[in-house]
């Protein structure tokens, strides 16, 4: 199994729609968790840290179940732009030998006309 | 936010040669860098830590003898692929991470595409 595993996608949907993205991970000791998102040949850009309070911002809402050990990426009246590939990012505790950031696979979002 | 340069964006050699690439840091102190590779339609695939001063950690898998990488400072990370095969054609980049200022997110470079002819 996967350290970190989303939808394989690809999400195809047409503008305006609201699409959701899920990711769950295996390493209950993980710490901190964040989404990217990765546009062709470009490099992962910061979309949104991820808090078991829930977090918004604008159109984008993210969620951390601790207990699921489940993150997901609700995206409301997608844009054209907002195509891109979205990466779950999980990060394990520094204070561990293998502290670093996972991703997963990425999930492909198409947004149509 | 942070800033983290990469560069050469571009590198087409010949198979044999080596590629060196740099990643800085620009305006924080990275303590800790990483590099990774990544095949189209694929997510980034950890190649390997970097911290300042000692030797960098490998993942399972890289060759440390072929992915030479040095962190001399703390805002300066090279990569050089040695004798480059075709195989190696790939998108590298590179992240850098501050644990005291930034928290743990990362900052990546912009990313270099390697193709070996």
């Amino acid at each position: 199994r996967k350290e970190v595993e989303q939808d394989p996608g690809p999400f195809n949907v047409p503008e305006g729609a609201t699409v959701a993205f899920n990711c769950t991970y295996s390493n209950s000791a993980s710490q901190s968790f964040f989404w990217y998102r990765q546009d062709c040949r470009k490099e992962p850009k910061l979309l949104m840290s991820v808090y078991s309070s829930g977090n918004e911002d604008g159109r984008f809402t993210a969620q951390l179940n601790r207990a699921s050990q489940y993150i997901s990426l609700l995206i409301r009246d997608s844009k054209l732009s907002d195509s891109a590939t979205y990466l779950c990012v999980v990060n394990r505790p520094y204070n561990t030998n293998a502290g670093k950031s996972t991703f997963g696979d990425g999930t492909t979002l198409t947004v149509k006309p | 936010g942070a800033v983290v340069s990469q560069h050469p964006s571009w590198v087409i050699c010949k198979s044999g040669t080596s590629v060196k690439i740099e990643c800085r840091s620009l305006d924080f102190q990275a303590t800790t860098m990483f590099w990774y590779r990544q095949f189209p339609k694929q997510s980034l695939m950890l190649m390997a830590t970097s911290n300042e001063g000692s030797k960098a950690t490998y993942e399972q898998g890289v060759e440390k003898d072929k992915f030479l990488i040095n962190h001399a400072s703390l805002t300066l990370s090279t990569l050089t692929v040695t004798s480059a095969h075709p195989e190696d054609s790939s998108f590298y980049i590179c992240s850098a991470s501050n644990r005291q200022g930034l928290g743990e997110k990362l900052f990546f470079g912009s990313g270099t595409q390697l193709s070996v002819l």
